[in-house]
């Protein structure tokens, strides 16, 4: 069965800083991993999806990379600004067997200080 | 072009009560996905549809949670009756090429 863990589940870093989010799988069969952005009681916003003939993708200040072998991806965000204070949630889309291939992890819930 | 809209947005309701939810995807989009947020937890995947057929709704509380999609458009989600624990945020996504979902906005659900 597929699961998905983030760490660290909160992270507060000082504006300007650059950063890292993690995102961990046990089932390297999947077809993309997708990473959002959820504000406080809002729906979610789709950032960047990598398929799994990918290695990473890239939009502005935004990085994620996948590795596929070692069940990681990453999202690298560069230069933080206060507006990205915000819940970051990575979903996998799996090939279907038996469970449901939608899966996401819990979130990161970032802080970013002016 | 236009998201996908959900309505309401916020919900009130005492136990035993039925609730409906709807969702009016991005057009074009032939998967639809219901997902139930618990709060500090990720979305979890209640129902998938593809056009009017239902392609994943192993997670879907059959006893009380219905859903339907006529027409391959929009969507509604019935609660009956709510449960305490029902209390959620309840998502609609639809999804594009290479399978990316776009989400609305959700519907708080409170039950009393």
């Amino acid at each position: 069965k597929q699961e998905v863990t983030q760490i660290p589940a909160a992270l507060s870093v000082p504006e300007g800083e650059n950063l890292v989010l993690n995102c961990s799988f046990t089932d390297s069969a999947i077809y993309n991993l997708q990473w959002f952005r959820q504000d406080p009681g809002k729906g979610l916003t789709s950032l960047l999806l990598i398929q799994s003939s990918q290695r990473e993708q890239t939009s502005g200040r935004l990085n994620a990379s996948l590795d596929k072998s070692s069940g990681r991806s990453t999202l690298y965000i560069a230069a933080s600004q206060p507006g990205d204070s915000a819940t970051y949630l990575c979903a996998l889309l799996a090939p279907r067997s038996g469970n449901t291939p939608l899966v996401f992890g819990k979130g990161t819930r970032l802080s970013v200080i002016a | 072009e236009a998201g996908v809209a959900q309505s309401p947005r916020y919900k009130i309701i005492e136990k035993r009560q039925s609730v409906a939810f709807w969702c009016n995807p991005i057009s074009g989009h032939a998967t639809l996905y219901w997902y139930q947020q618990i709060l500090g937890q990720g979305p979890k995947l209640l129902i998938q549809f593809q056009n009017n057929g239902v392609v994943d709704d192993s997670q879907l509380p059959k006893d009380r949670f219905s859903a339907e999609r006529l027409k391959g458009v929009d969507s509604t989600l019935k609660i009956q009756p709510a449960k305490l624990e029902d209390s959620a945020v309840y998502l609609c996504a639809s999804g594009g090429a290479y399978n990316e979902q776009f989400f609305g906005p959700g519907t708080r659900l409170t039950v009393l």
